[in-house]
């Protein structure tokens, strides 16, 4: 089964509306979570390591106030798109190191598809 | 900072065996990895090959590393439909702490299988 769960899996909101998407670890912590953004057609583009505890690394290029991280616990890290645009809509995924493991390994989160009107 | 680059097309009929390739730039990535994405999903890690390996099999899926040239493929035999996905290749990045890795994905190569 899952180990790393997203939600929602879709949504769909207004422009200049905020969306709150969910990544939580299943039956493991995680102190380190990434956040990435996929485009059709092209890789995951890295936007923030979420750090529980403490704030949140942006890549370059990606704006803090914008895409906001909270880290609130060891199983939970959540993404707030605030005053959504069209440019918005994408693919957002998460993902969870493996616990224990020095290998790298990332669990991946199902996904979730933001749809800015 | 690390590049990762492979091909964005494949398509092969089903029972052929399938040959994913990939570059890399960062020779000191430590793990390279092979991850799946089906439409509308997350990714699934199918595999990984530490660096100072040559070669890794598991079942259907062969991992060849060439660290001379940076050089990653993987290859799927007998080669099914339902095989047909994004195929991500990845390399370790920088370190993130707490024993975590950022990782730099290339874009995806689209295995499509003709019954």
């Amino acid at each position: 089964g899952a180990v790393v769960s997203q939600h929602p899996s879709w949504v769909i909101c207004k422009s200049g509306t905020s969306v709150k998407i969910e990544c939580r670890s299943l039956d493991f912590q995680a102190t380190t979570m990434f956040w990435y953004r996929q485009f059709p057609k092209q890789s995951l583009m890295l936007m923030a390591t979420s750090n529980e505890g403490s704030k949140a690394t942006y890549e370059q290029g990606v704006e803090k106030d914008k895409f906001l991280i909270n880290h609130a616990s060891l199983t939970l890290s959540t993404l707030t798109v605030t005053s959504a645009h069209p440019e918005d809509s994408s693919f957002y995924i998460c993902s969870a190191p493996r616990q224990g493991a020095n290998t790298g390994e990332l669990f991946f989160g199902e996904g979730s598809r933001l749809t800015v009107l | 900072g690390e590049d990762v680059e492979q091909s964005l097309f494949l398509s092969v009929r089903e029972g052929d065996s399938s040959v994913i390739n990939c570059t890399y730039t960062d020779s000191s990535s430590t793990y390279l990895y092979w991850y799946k994405q089906e439409p509308g999903a997350g990714l699934q890690l199918l595999t990984y090959i530490f660096s100072n390996m040559d070669m890794k099999q598991d079942q259907r899926l062969t991992v060849l590393l060439n660290k001379k040239d940076k050089h990653l493929s993987l290859r799927i035999a007998d080669t099914q439909t339902g095989d047909s996905a994004i195929y991500f290749c990845a390399a370790q990045a920088r370190y993130s702490g707490a024993g975590s890795y950022q990782l730099t994905f290339g874009k995806g190569t689209k295995l499509s299988v003709i019954p």
